[in-house]
């Protein structure tokens, strides 16, 4: 169990849907990161949060935004949902200053 | 711009034999570097790390991999698959001096044949 919770576990939703996806990082963890893992783009960064602001920017769309609040915990949104958004959402915390990532089970996405 | 280069998508091997799953790197900083293995329907899950000091280090579940600066490699190796080894493997960069996000490798597909 890396520490790192993520809900809900699957999705099912339209095309032009918007959804929100959830992400507590393990205890003490600032930073949560964001990753989508599909079947064309493989796994790829999306967004980094820090203490609740914004510090890294990835191949994010226009559609996804993302916030962390003040109990650190993350939500991912993803907006005007289309077929290709379908795919496996992960969200990782690091531990020690090494940056080592643990990941959360994931969310995945169906969109339909 | 970094990037991971995985060779062989999938890898079949014999229950016994040896493993090798290979990852090259391309970095201009000193990297970090990281072996997942991702079971299926479950998260990753991380076997092991490279930050600096000894460039052979070893993981879990007997997993081991080695540093080589000269050939911008870091090979999976295990010396003995088991059944539940098969798995989807991913090798990851991050830059020293950024926001350590990863960068994953396409991953390689362990088949483990009995």
């Amino acid at each position: 169990d890396s520490g790192v919770t993520q809900t809900p576990k699957h999705l099912i939703t339209a095309t032009g849907q918007r959804v929100t996806l959830r992400c507590s990082p393990r205890s003490g963890d600032l930073s949560v990161y964001w990753y989508q893992q599909s079947l064309d783009q493989g796994l790829q960064f999306l967004i980094q949060y820090y203490n609740g602001e914004e510090r890294a920017k990835g191949n994010i769309l226009e559609r996804f935004s993302a916030q962390q609040f003040p109990d650190l915990h993350s939500e991912l949104n993803l907006s005007s949902l289309e077929l290709g958004d379908s795919a496996l959402y992960f969200c990782a915390s690091p531990r020690d200053t090494h940056n080592e990532q643990y990941f959360g089970p994931g969310t995945r996405l169906t969109v339909t | 711009a970094q990037s991971v280069t995985q060779l062989g998508s999938h890898v079949s091997v014999s229950e016994g034999a040896l493993v090798l799953l290979r990852c090259n790197y391309s970095s201009s900083v000193p990297p970090y570097l990281f072996w997942y293995v991702q079971y299926p329907n479950q998260g990753l899950q991380l076997l092991l790390k490279y930050t600096t000091g000894a460039t052979l280090v070893k993981g879990i579940n007997g997993f081991e991999a080695e540093f080589k600066k000269s050939e911008t490699s870091f090979h999976l190796t295990k010396p003995s698959a088991h059944m539940s080894d098969a798995a989807e493997y991913f090798c990851a960069v991050t830059r020293t001096d950024s926001s350590y996000k990863l960068i994953f490798g396409s991953g390689t597909r362990l088949l483990v044949r009995p």
